[in-house]
């Protein structure tokens, strides 16, 4: 299996600027995760699909902030007008229940390299 | 709400030392899954286990071991013999049975240096 990958990297944009991160998971993988990671803090949850059903958001997911999976592989972020508290770690994670050992349990979660934003 | 707490923030070790890493959690679920996860400087986040809170059998994989407590609440990870390649961010985190999605609560992390 290819991992889960992201685009851009990195990115460097202006305060007031529209960006859009886009993450592939892993393929046949059916939930997909957003997560922000800022500078020396563990990685905290956004948002998760189960396949393009966004099925719950985090309160940090502010109204600037909207993703999609629409057809159930690869997955959107965008953040409208950004400011310089947007500026993090953007990490996506994908896992699939249906290969997990125990029926209804819990199912590693697989990270792609994320992308950086800086807004300046 | 789930809370994970790594109360070390940083453990510098030379080369070949054992390396312990303290984990904390509290959750109200009944089942729930513990993991650790490692973050090399390159940044991506690399799975290394997981256990079931219905399973406190504590196991050893490799160089790695963990020592999983219910009545303490703790989910310690031990590194054995350190290389220099272990050096990184290591976070554990919580998932509870009863979330939507199983999504993951990490940890502060704790910086491993491992000096040759």
């Amino acid at each position: 299996d290819t991992g889960v990958s992201q685009d851009p990297r990195h990115k460097i944009t202006k305060r007031g600027q529209n960006v859009t991160f886009r993450c592939d998971p892993i393929s046949e993988h059916n939930r997909l995760y957003w997560y922000r990671q800022t500078l020396g803090q563990g990685p905290e949850f956004l948002t998760y699909f189960q396949n393009e059903a966004q099925l719950e958001k985090s309160r940090l997911l502010s109204d600037r902030f909207s993703a999609e999976r629409p057809k159930g592989s690869f997955s959107t972020l965008e953040i409208q007008r950004t400011e310089q508290g947007d500026s993090a770690m953007y990490l996506c994670a994908s896992s699939n229940p249906g290969q997990g050992v125990v029926a209804g349990g819990e199912y590693e979660q697989y990270f792609g390299p994320g992308t950086r934003l800086t807004v300046t | 709400a789930q809370k994970v707490t790594q109360a070390q923030t940083e453990i510098s070790v030379v080369e070949k030392e054992d390396v312990t890493l303290d984990c904390v959690y509290e959750t109200r679920d009944t089942t729930y899954y513990l993991f650790w996860y490692k973050q090399p400087p390159s940044g991506e986040l690399v799975f290394l286990i997981r256990r079931n809170s219905f399973d406190e059998q504590n196991e050893i994989s490799g160089r790695y071991s963990w020592n999983f407590q219910k009545s303490t609440s703790s989910f310690n990870f031990t590194i054995t013999a350190s290389q220099v390649v272990d050096s990184a961010v290591y976070f554990c985190a919580l998932s509870e049975a009863g979330a939507a999605g199983n999504k993951l609560t990490f940890g502060g992390g704790t910086r491993v240096l491992v000096k040759p």
